[in-house]
């Protein structure tokens, strides 16, 4: 089963900065079945983006996606109020296994 | 506009069997998804628990698979969960989502989410 590790635990950015997260596979797996979601308190997963880059219907094209291999990146380039939540990364398997990451908890600083 | 909404029992007793349902709103059921289920115990990340097609072709997860029932019901354009001999462990928030499976032609991600509900085992 691969192992999806997502970097950091928690960041602490003020509205404005850039944000970079990171989800590290346990072993390569194909950028196609690459998912980052966003999830805030008491609300649905929001889907960002798929196949590694693509931006799902709607996300604000702050939200980019990129990587390959075993090293993927969420990037959020400036931060919004509403961009604070927790991220998710997921992997599509055959077998088929799903995976998602532990998260990282975005902050307000 | 696709929504799903969970319902079923707040509340399980350990040892019982915990069944949810899923309402599907503004999509067929039978249009070209498959349907799952995916849990958040409190604290911890999410965990998939399966995945259901309406032909009836219905993947677990490996970790539940002996305790994990998927159905989709289309007359209804609803789907379920049923979990049995539960303990404090299956205690979480469950939500139901639609599901892009690359036999499909999806990426495997998980695209439209329900608000979730939460479960509680206890006695």
């Amino acid at each position: 089963e691969i192992v999806l590790t997502q970097s950091p635990g928690t960041l602490s950015l003020s509205p404005g900065e850039r944000a970079t997260l990171s989800c590290r596979a346990s072993q390569s797996i194909s950028s196609s079945y690459l998912t980052w979601y966003q999830h805030k308190p008491g609300q649905a997963p929001m889907i960002l983006i798929y196949g590694a880059s693509i931006r799902a219907t709607g996300i604000p094209d702050r939200f980019s996606g990129s990587g390959s291999g075993t090293d993927f990146t969420l990037t959020i380039s400036r931060l919004e109020p509403e961009d604070f939540a927790v991220y998710y990364c997921q992997h599509y398997g055959t077998s088929p296994s799903i995976t998602f990451g532990q998260g990282t908890r975005l902050e307000i600083k | 506009q696709v929504q799903l909404q969970e319902s079923g029992p707040g509340l399980a007793k350990p040892s019982e069997t915990l069944s949810l349902n899923c309402a599907v709103s503004g999509y067929s059921i039978t249009s070209g998804y498959y349907w799952g289920w995916i849990r958040q115990p409190p604290g911890k990340g999410l965990e998939w628990i399966g995945s259901s097609y309406h032909s009836g072709t219905t993947y677990y997860s490996p970790s539940l698979k002996s305790r994990v029932t998927i159905s989709v019901d289309t007359s209804r354009n609803q789907f379920s969960l049923r979990l049995s001999s539960v303990t404090a462990a299956d205690t979480a928030v469950y939500y139901c989502a639609r599901h892009s499976y690359p036999s499909l032609g999806g990426s495997g991600d998980f695209d439209c989410w329900g608000q979730g509900i939460l479960v509680t085992v206890s006695s």
